[in-house]
């Protein structure tokens, strides 16, 4: 199986500052067909979890753009280019390349 | 507006069965692949189960390989998991997800199930 590894695990940040999650993959995502099925998500404390990112940097409908996602290969970021309240949270990625199973990151957790 | 609501969750008994069930609208169920992912209390995401569209292909994690079976009524557009033999370590709350270019892009508010004596 995939294993995903984020870094750092917990991440105290202060608004309006910026912020970086890394996630670094056991082995290349990107599949025979190019596409790369990296996704980032979001929870919110008692929350469902919400997609932001799909194939790395797709963002989807609705993910405010001081969000991006970068990477390639094995190494992915997911960056916050002024943290807002409404950051806080739970980041997990999560690879689609390999499955299954479809497996996730340990999460990152996001304090202000 | 997509929406996903989950239900059938429950207190059961090791050893015991229960189906959930997720009953989806606002788009059209029978073109999406679908997915179970589950989070224990105070734990990280992990994916139980996808279903293809037509219900024809499945995929199980090897902890619920043999014990769950994912299943889809598309005239109905709800998604079923059917837990069977169920352990202490299945206790999570139990998330539906669409999947749309990858697993996730919509997801239901969960049902939770626990499995105590």
């Amino acid at each position: 199986d995939v294993v995903l590894t984020q870094s750092p695990l917990s991440l105290p940040v202060t608004l309006g500052q910026p912020a970086s999650i890394s996630c670094r993959s056991s082995q290349s995502l990107v599949h025979s067909d190019g596409i790369t099925y990296f996704s980032w998500f979001h929870q919110r404390p008692g929350q469902s979890p919400r997609r932001l990112f799909y194939w790395v940097s797709n963002r989807d409908s609705g993910v405010p753009d001081r969000f991006s996602g970068s990477g390639s290969g094995t190494d992915f970021t997911l960056k916050i280019s002024r943290v807002e309240a409404e950051d806080v949270g739970v980041y997990y990625c999560m690879q689609g390349t390999h499955w299954p199973p479809y497996t996730f990151g340990q999460g990152t957790k996001l304090e202000i | 507006e997509a929406q996903l609501v989950e239900s059938g969750g429950d207190l059961v008994q090791p050893g015991g069965s229960l189906r959930l069930s997720c009953a989806v609208s606002g788009f059209t169920f029978s073109i999406h692949p679908m997915h179970w992912v589950r989070q224990a209390p105070g734990e990280g995401l992990m994916w139980v189960s996808r279903i293809g569209p037509d219900g024809g292909d499945t995929d199980y994690a090897d902890s619920v390989k043999g014990r769950f079976t994912i299943s889809r009524d598309n005239a109905k557009n709800t998604l079923y998991l059917q837990m069977n033999s169920l352990r202490a370590e299945d206790t999570a709350l139990y998330y539906c997800a669409r999947d749309h270019g990858s697993l996730g892009d919509c997801w239901g508010q969960g049902t939770l199930v626990t499995v105590s004596s």
